[in-house]
């Protein structure tokens, strides 16, 4: 299976803050990697697919880079509405499988 | 638009049998491949499985024999069947494309 690791397990951030979120795959997959967003309760929005692919109707603050096995999800200028949990998911081989997120949380 | 909602029990008992179904709105299940995903209390997304629009079904070796995805496309439903549930089966259970969620199901796994 590949496993995904997601890097920082939790940002702290100011509004305003542009952040950089990591994603590093076990072995290369091409740009085979998604971006959600998940909010307390919610079900995941997909932000960003096939690693740079934007989403109709997510905003243009969120974008995503990388290939092989590094991936990063950039959200520049932080927003109040953007403080949740954050997880990539690679479909390039079964089983789909997702990282352990990262929490972005008000410093 | 797009939609997908799953349907099943709250509570299950120990070792017994779960059933959800999503029913789907917006889009054919000849067109789009709907997964299943669950999610612990907590914790994180764990993929289950899939009914790709061909027909066809691939789950995720974790779940062993236990797990079985099946479709009804006059009824625009996917189901899904677990079975020798345990505690840690406890989760939410949703189904989803890859662009769209039903909005799951919470699950509690009783003894």
């Amino acid at each position: 299976d590949i496993v995904l690791t997601q890097s920082p397990a939790t940002l702290s951030v100011t509004p305003g803050e542009s952040v950089s979120l990591s994603c590093r795959a076990s072995q290369g997959i091409s740009t085979s990697i998604h971006w959600y967003q998940q909010k307390s309760n919610e079900s995941p929005r997909l932000l960003i697919k096939y690693a740079s692919q934007s989403i109709s109707g997510i905003p243009s603050r969120f974008s995503g880079s990388g290939s092989g096995t590094d991936f990063t999800l950039s959200i520049n200028r932080v927003e109040s509405e953007d403080f949740s949990v954050y997880y990539c998911q690679q479909s390039y081989s079964l089983p789909l499988t997702f990282g352990s997120g990262t929490k972005l949380e008000i410093k | 638009q797009v939609q997908l909602k799953e349907t099943g029990p709250d509570l299950v008992q120990l070792t017994q049998t779960l059933s959800i179904t999503c029913t789907v709105s917006g889009f054919s299940l000849t067109t789009y491949n709907v997964h299943w995903v669950r999610q612990p209390p907590g914790k994180g997304l764990e993929w289950m499985g899939a009914m790709w629009n061909g027909g066809g079904t691939d789950y995720n070796s974790a779940f062993k024999s236990r797990l079985s995805i099946s479709r009804d496309t006059s009824k625009s439903q996917v189901f899904l069947k677990m079975n020798s549930l345990q505690t840690d089966d406890t989760a939410k259970y949703f189904c989803a494309t890859k662009e769209y969620w039903g909005q799951g199901v919470m699950v509690t796994v009783s003894s």
